[in-house]
C-alpha cells in the first residue's frame, strides 16, 4: 500500500507571496493532519481534517487554512508569506473508527523556504 | 494542555549495545496514547511504537520497547542490539484517545540520537 505523499517537496518563496502544499493519505484514511516543524518551536499541530470538515485547529493565525476533498486528499494554504513561515510541513494520515482517529503516518514533507 | 518534556537532547551509543531514551508528559486525562517516532535525517516521520495508556503491558516492536509508568507520567524508549540505521531523531508524543477526542499530536523537543562503530 502506498505511503502518504505530499507535494511538492521543495518550495522557495518570497516573502507576501502565498503558497498551497498538498497531501495525498494513504488509500482508506480519511483523516488528515498537518504539523509545522522549526528548529525553534519544534513539531506544532496545525489542524486536522476528515469528511471534508476541518475537525480541529491549533494555534496559528488566520494565513494558514486548508481543505479536504472528498477523495480524502488535503491542501493547506498559506498567505501572505512571513519569514518565520519557512519550515518544514508534515502531513500525516490516519483510519477512523467511529469517532475516534487511529494512528498518523506521516509523508516525507514540504521543505517551504520564505525569503 | 498536555506537555511532553524530553529532556535530554542528545545521546550517543554503541553500535549493538542498548540505550534508553527518556520522556515524561503531563496531561489531566486517564485514556491516551503515547508515541515514538523516529525522525531520520531524510525527514520522513517514522512510527516506532505505540503504547495505550488502559494497557499495563508494555508495548514491544521488536528491539524497541517501552518502559510505561502511567502513574510517574513517564515513558522512555529502549533500543536494544543498537544499529547504525537507529541514528536520527526520536520524538515522544501524546494523543488524547476516546471517542470525540481531539486527535492532535503533542510532541516533545526530540533527542538526536548518535550510533558509533
Amino acid at each position: 500500500k502506498a505511503g502518504v505523499t505530499q507535494t511538492p517537496r521543495y518550495l522557495i518563496k518570497t516573502r507576501g507571496q502565498q503558497v498551497t502544499l498538498s497531501c495525498s493519505p494513504i488509500s482508506g484514511h480519511r483523516s488528515v493532519s498537518w504539523y509545522q516543524q522549526t528548529p525553534g518551536q519544534g513539531l506544532q499541530f496545525l489542524f486536522e481534517y476528515f469528511s471534508e470538515t476541518q475537525r480541529n485547529k491549533g494555534n496559528f493565525p488566520g494565513r494558514f487554512s486548508g481543505r479536504q476533498f472528498s477523495n480524502s486528499r488535503s491542501e493547506m494554504n498559506v498567505s501572505t508569506l512571513e519569514l518565520g513561515d519557512s519550515a518544514l510541513y508534515l502531513c500525516a494520515s490516519s483510519l477512523v473508527s467511529g469517532a475516534s482517529t487511529d494512528t498518523q503516518y506521516f509523508g516525507p514533507g514540504t521543505r517551504l523556504t520564505v525569503l | 494542555a498536555q506537555t511532553v518534556t524530553q529532556s535530554q537532547p542528545e545521546m550517543s551509543v554503541q553500535e549493538a549495545e542498548t540505550v534508553t531514551l527518556s520522556c515524561t508528559y503531563d496531561t489531566s486525562e486517564s485514556d491516551y496514547y503515547l508515541f515514538w517516532y523516529k525522525q531520520p535525517p531524510s525527514r520522513q516521520m517514522i512510527l516506532v511504537i505505540r503504547q495505550e495508556a488502559y494497557k499495563q503491558q508494555n508495548a514491544t516492536e521488536n528491539r524497541f520497547s517501552v518502559n510505561f509508568q502511567k502513574a510517574a507520567k513517564s515513558f522512555s524508549l529502549k533500543i536494544s542490539d543498537s544499529q547504525l540505521g537507529d541514528a536520527a531523531m526520536y520524538f515522544c508524543a501524546y494523543r488524547s484517545r476516546g471517542a470525540g477526542a481531539n486527535s492532535k499530536l503533542t510532541f516533545g523537543k526530540g533527542i538526536t540520537l548518535s550510533v558509533r562503530p
